[in-house]
């Protein structure tokens, strides 16, 4: 079985902070990414990475920026966390030879 | 721009009744796309896919149907159960490249309620 694992569950942080979410997979996967989830707006990519220290924006970079440094583990990094900035925070990964993304538990941060 | 829509926030339904969730899509360049069910504090997980060349497929009493013409596709579960309660995202990607990362558009989810 997949397993996509994220450091934390819930996170609470104040305005102005630097944050930092990590997520590592067991899979061997090339492909990860970071989703934000918010209610009525579904899943929005923030940020994918497709090999070792390669990264590429998604639908909402601003605010965020990423860390791949060994295959299994990607960071998303909040570098001033805003209020507008809490959400779930979901990490997922797949191998290049399938669409079916797996996703982590997701982090619920709250920013103060 | 929302590529993906699911137009109904919610859906309730009787148990052991079907329950069918509906999505739409704008992008015609779509050619394989997924449904993925969320329990509260869970992310998603994977339910069914289909690809653009076929109109069905099922798996147990999960079946999605895809209109390409109409750009909808629609998720029918029968008989419904009370495990069945989640929020349900549509997704869409193209699948043009045989490897690589796979950009998955999602739709704004429906929450779907199964009544006893």
């Amino acid at each position: 079985d997949v397993k996509v694992t994220q450091s934390s569950r819930y996170l609470v942080k104040r305005t102005g902070e630097k944050v930092f979410l990590e997520c590592v997979q067991d899979m061997d996967h090339e492909n990860m990414f970071w989703y934000r989830q918010d209610p009525g707006l579904g899943l929005r990519l923030i940020y994918f990475s497709y090999d070792v220290k390669m990264k590429e924006k998604g639908d909402i970079p601003e605010g965020y920026s990423v860390s791949r440094e060994k295959k299994e583990r990607f960071s998303l990094i909040l570098e001033s966390a805003s209020t507008n900035q809490t959400s779930m925070y979901l990490c997922a990964s797949h191998t290049g030879y399938q669409e079916t993304q797996y996703f982590g538990p997701g982090t619920r941060l709250l920013v103060l | 721009d929302q590529q993906v829509k699911q137009n109904s926030p919610s859906l309730s339904v009787q148990e052991g009744r079907i329950s069918i969730l509906n999505c739409d899509y704008t992008n015609s360049m779509f050619d394989y796309f997924l449904w993925y069910k969320k329990y509260p504090a869970e992310g998603p997980t994977f339910l069914i896919s289909i690809s653009s060349i076929k109109d069905k497929n099922e798996d147990g009493r999960f079946t999605v149907f895809l209109n390409k013409s109409a750009k909808h596709l629609s998720l029918h579960i029968v008989p419904s159960q009370p495990g069945d309660s989640a929020v349900y995202f549509c997704a869409a990607s193209r699948r043009g490249i045989i490897q690589g990362a796979q950009k998955l558009v999602f739709g704004q989810g429906t929450r779907l309620t199964i009544n006893p």
